[in-house]
């Protein structure tokens, strides 16, 4: 079965500054989807960033970047210029390609990281 | 842009007691699930549904109902409500079960079971 592991349960940042949030997770296939996801203090869940285990380059979407490292199976976030308003729980999550192989579409989540961003 | 809708956004249930969380998605997905949130264990899934008549559990679906008769709606009703079902619940839909859709969540209901 698999797992995901986030385990920082909190960090801080300095405004302006880069954080690095670590991801590690546990399988035994080969295609897959990594995704990391913002939760404010509203409980929105909000994508932030996806990765396809096929591609070898890293996402990046503006300030968010990951560092993917398939056969370390990591998977961390980066931001860069933090700012007041990325203060949130932030959740990795793995999803399968394949039903065959899962046997469920399921996402499968850590238990987060609470990032504080410190004016 | 409603997305996925859920109400009540808070609820306050006696032991025993039954209810139902609506969930409601305005985007014609044909993937959607229910998710329960509990400190220090992520986001657990519930059930889920690939299409309207099709439901399947999830890894905690005890204590749990689903219906999908139409593609728009998933309600999860809770049978018999205990105290250990005091959770955020969180409704979620993607275009398909395409592992790499974006899966779009609701804004969470708040259940308290006393």
């Amino acid at each position: 079965a698999q797992t995901v592991t986030q385990s920082q349960p909190e960090m801080s940042v300095q405004e302006a500054e880069t954080v690095t949030l670590s991801c590690t997770y546990d399988t035994s296939e080969s295609d897959y989807y990594l995704f990391w996801y913002k939760q404010p203090p509203s409980r929105q869940m909000i994508l932030v960033i996806r990765q396809e285990a096929y591609k070898q380059q890293n996402a990046t979407e503006n300030r968010f970047s990951v560092n993917f490292q398939k056969a370390a199976k990591s998977f961390s976030l980066k931001i860069s210029d933090s700012q007041l308003g990325d203060a949130a729980m932030y959740f990795c999550a793995y999803r399968s390609a394949s039903y065959l192989t899962s046997g469920t579409y399921k996402y499968i989540f850590g238990t987060g990281t609470r990032l504080k961003v410190l004016a | 842009n409603a997305g996925v809708t859920q109400t009540p956004k808070f609820q306050v249930l006696k032991t025993g007691q039954s209810m139902t969380l609506q969930c409601a998605q305005d985007m014609n997905h044909e993937y959607m699930s229910w998710y329960r949130q509990d400190p220090g264990m992520g986001l657990r899934l519930i059930h889920y549904s690939v299409g309207a008549g099709i439901t399947d559990q999830g890894e905690v679906p005890n204590g749990y109902n689903v219906s999908r008769s139409t593609t728009e709606d998933f309600p999860l009703r809770l049978l018999s409500a205990a105290p250990s079902q005091t959770s955020v619940y969180f409704c979620a839909s993607s275009l398909s079960t395409y592992s790499g859709n974006t899966i779009y969540f609701g804004e969470g209901s708040w259940l308290t079971v006393v």
